[in-house]
């Protein structure tokens, strides 16, 4: 079953802590995308991937860091310099001759 | 600079009316342009897409999208709104295929019945 996953789907953090997000698809893209989505402002972006072993800064990058060491995923870590990493985070990813983006499930995040 | 703009942030529609969404966009040149639907605590799905061609695209369930381009607009339509139609719906434009997408704010639809 081909498609993009994200876990855990909910997750609680204590303020101070580093917490990872996972991100796998099976769909051979080259592209992945991390998006914050919070109430009444739409989803921006966090980073991006096009191609393993890169990855660009989106328009919120501060306080979140990523990795992309193998094509199937791209983890999000939320670090404790995020200061107000309570949100949803969609991950996407894009391939294919229209690269038209797909998204996973999401993850909600909460800081206690 | 690039943006998206949805100027409805709530809409009510009866069940078996028609609807409309608006959606605005500013880039240099045309985007690609696509529309999500997204149900509460899930993720977005796809709609329809618009890269080139035919100005009027069919998407699923029933939606479908004009670009205009001497109004810088991509209005979401469907003939006929079911209740399970309630969701957000997020317009959005990327400079190129491949790239980030800007996403406008979103709009709200409730059917009333």
């Amino acid at each position: 079953d081909g498609g993009i996953t994200q876990s855990p789907k909910y997750l609680f953090r204590k303020e101070g802590q580093n917490v990872t997000l996972s991100c796998e698809q099976n769909l051979n893209h080259d592209a992945m995308y991390w998006y914050r989505q919070d109430p009444g402002q739409g989803l921006r972006l966090i980073y991006y991937s096009q191609i393993v072993n890169d990855f660009q800064k989106g328009d919120i990058a501060e306080g979140y860091s990523v990795s992309r060491e193998k094509k199937e995923s791209f983890p999000l870590t939320v670090t404790s310099a995020q200061k107000n990493p309570t949100a949803f985070y969609l991950c996407a990813s894009a391939g294919g001759r229209t690269d038209t983006q797909y998204f996973g499930p999401g993850t909600r995040l909460t800081v206690l | 600079a690039q943006s998206v703009t949805q100027p409805d942030i709530h809409i009510t529609v009866s069940e078996g009316a028609s609807l409309e969404l608006r959606c605005n966009y500013s880039y240099g040149a045309t985007p690609y342009l696509f529309w999500y639907v997204q149900s509460p605590g899930q993720g977005l799905q796809l709609l329809l897409k618009y890269f080139s061609g035919d100005t009027l695209v069919q998407g699923i369930k029933g939606f479908e999208a004009e670009f205009k381009r001497s109004q810088s607009s991509f209005n979401l339509r469907k003939p006929s709104v079911h209740w399970s139609d309630a969701a957000e719906y997020f317009c959005g434009a990327a400079g190129q295929a491949g790239t980030a997408l800007i996403f406008g704010k979103g709009t709200t639809l409730s059917v009333s019945s």
